[in-house]
Parts: structure tokens; C-alpha cells; sequence
């Protein structure tokens, strides 16, 4: 059964700080890895990952995979209290043509 | 682009009833949509994949005869609860995939919260 783990589950930063977010995966035949943020609705799409080693970022959001040792994570720097979301990490498996979500990292960033 | 749109984004109905959910892809066509359901605090379970024209793939667990899924075109998919029950309540969140882009690229839609009474 496929399995994508996130950690910490819920974090609480000072605006400002910088936050390090965690996804491991354990999915037969891999095709790539994407990072949702979840406000109050539904996710809104971050990045996708399906190289290794390779940084996508946007603004303060980072992301970087590492497929030998089986996950990715998110870094946000000079967190800001719109930061504060549940993120999501999901895998895409070619065998079902599917995501397969992790239960998410609750992130609450405070004055 | 790539918007995605659900409606109702809200519905409270009695038990018993039925329910219908609508999905649409307002700038792209999706070959592929997908439905999800979210319990609170909790990550999103996927319970079908529909593709335009064919009948719904579902997922282990979940009563193909209790959620129908309609693909009718490459705009829309339908979710529609049958005979809802108060354990049927949750947050149903549908995504599409575009059909000129990268597959495993998925918009997800603004979601619709069901209570069943």
C-alpha cells in the first residue's frame, strides 16, 4: 500500500522565523511528488517535484526532492502569519495514475 | 487559468435524500477528474477517478452505487450522493487534470461542505 508520511504534524513559528516541513514516501513506481497549501478551502497547488536534487521555489517557498532517499521537503522563509495553512504533500504513482496525500503539517505562524 | 469550480459550495439536506455535486473546468478541458473527501483535520482520501466518456474507477471501500460519478464531457463531472445518510456528511473536493498539460498536474476545486441532517 502506497504511503507518504508528513512531519511535524502541527508546528507553531514566530512571524519571521524560518520553517523546514517534512514529506517521506514508500509508493511503487513513482512518478512525482507536489506540495498543496490548505487554507479554509480546498488546496491550492505549490510545486511538483519529479527530479532529484533539483530546487523549484517561488518567493519564500522552497521545495527540493530527494528520490534516492525517498522524500522532500518544503522550506518557508520569513514566515508571515498569511503563511499559516495545513500543508499538503501528495505523490503521484504511474501504476493508478494517482495522488496519494499525506495528513498534512498544520502550520500556524503567530505575531 | 486553470480554474476549477464546485457547486454547491454548501448543502444541508434531510436524510435519505440525494445529493448532487457539480464539478467544471471553467478555462481547460480535463480528460480526468478526480473526486476526494476530507474529513476534519484530516488529509484528503480519494474515492474515484473519472475520465470523459467512460465509467468511474473507485477506490477500495468506496459504494459505487452510493456515489455516482458522470463524466459527461470534458468540462464536467457530477458526484452524486444516494440516499445520504448523517455519516455521508463531509467536505467533497473534486480536481481536474488538463488534457494539454502534464498529467500528473491536478486544480483542485473550492470544495462543498454536505450535512446530512
Amino acid at each position: 500500500e502506497d504511503k507518504v508520511v508528513q512531519s511535524p504534524l502541527s508546528l507553531v513559528v514566530h512571524e519571521g522565523d524560518t520553517v523546514t516541513l517534512n514529506c517521506s514516501y514508500e509508493v511503487t513506481n513513482f512518478r512525482s511528488l507536489l506540495w498543496y497549501k490548505q487554507e479554509k478551502k480546498a488546496p491550492t497547488f505549490l510545486f511538483m517535484l519529479t527530479s532529484s536534487g533539483i530546487e523549484k521555489k517561488s518567493g519564500r517557498l522552497s521545495s527540493i526532492l530527494d528520490k534516492k532517499e525517498l522524500f522532500s521537503i518544503l522550506n518557508i522563509t520569513a514566515t508571515q502569519t498569511g503563511d499559516s495553512a495545513v500543508y499538503l504533500c501528495a505523490v503521484y504513482t504511474g501504476t493508478a495514475s494517482k495522488l496519494t496525500f499525506g495528513t498534512g503539517t498544520r502550520l500556524q505562524v503567530t505575531l | 487559468g486553470a480554474v476549477v469550480s464546485q457547486h454547491p459550495s454548501r448543502v444541508i439536506c434531510k436524510s435519505g435524500t440525494s445529493v448532487k455535486i457539480e464539478c467544471r473546468s471553467l478555462d481547460f478541458q480535463a480528460t480526468t477528474m478526480f473526486w476526494y473527501r476530507q474529513f476534519p483535520k484530516k488529509s484528503l482520501m480519494l474515492m474515484a477517478t473519472s475520465n470523459e466518456g467512460s465509467k468511474a474507477t473507485y477506490e477500495q471501500g468506496v459504494e459505487k452505487d452510493k456515489f455516482l460519478i458522470n463524466h459527461a464531457s470534458l468540462t464536467l463531472s457530477t458526484l452524486t450522493v444516494t440516499s445520504a445518510h448523517p455519516e455521508d456528511s463531509s467536505f467533497y473536493i473534486c480536481s481536474a487534470s488538463p488534457r494539454d498539460r502534464y498529467t500528473d498536474t491536478q486544480y483542485f476545486g473550492p470544495g462543498t461542505r454536505l450535512t446530512v441532517l
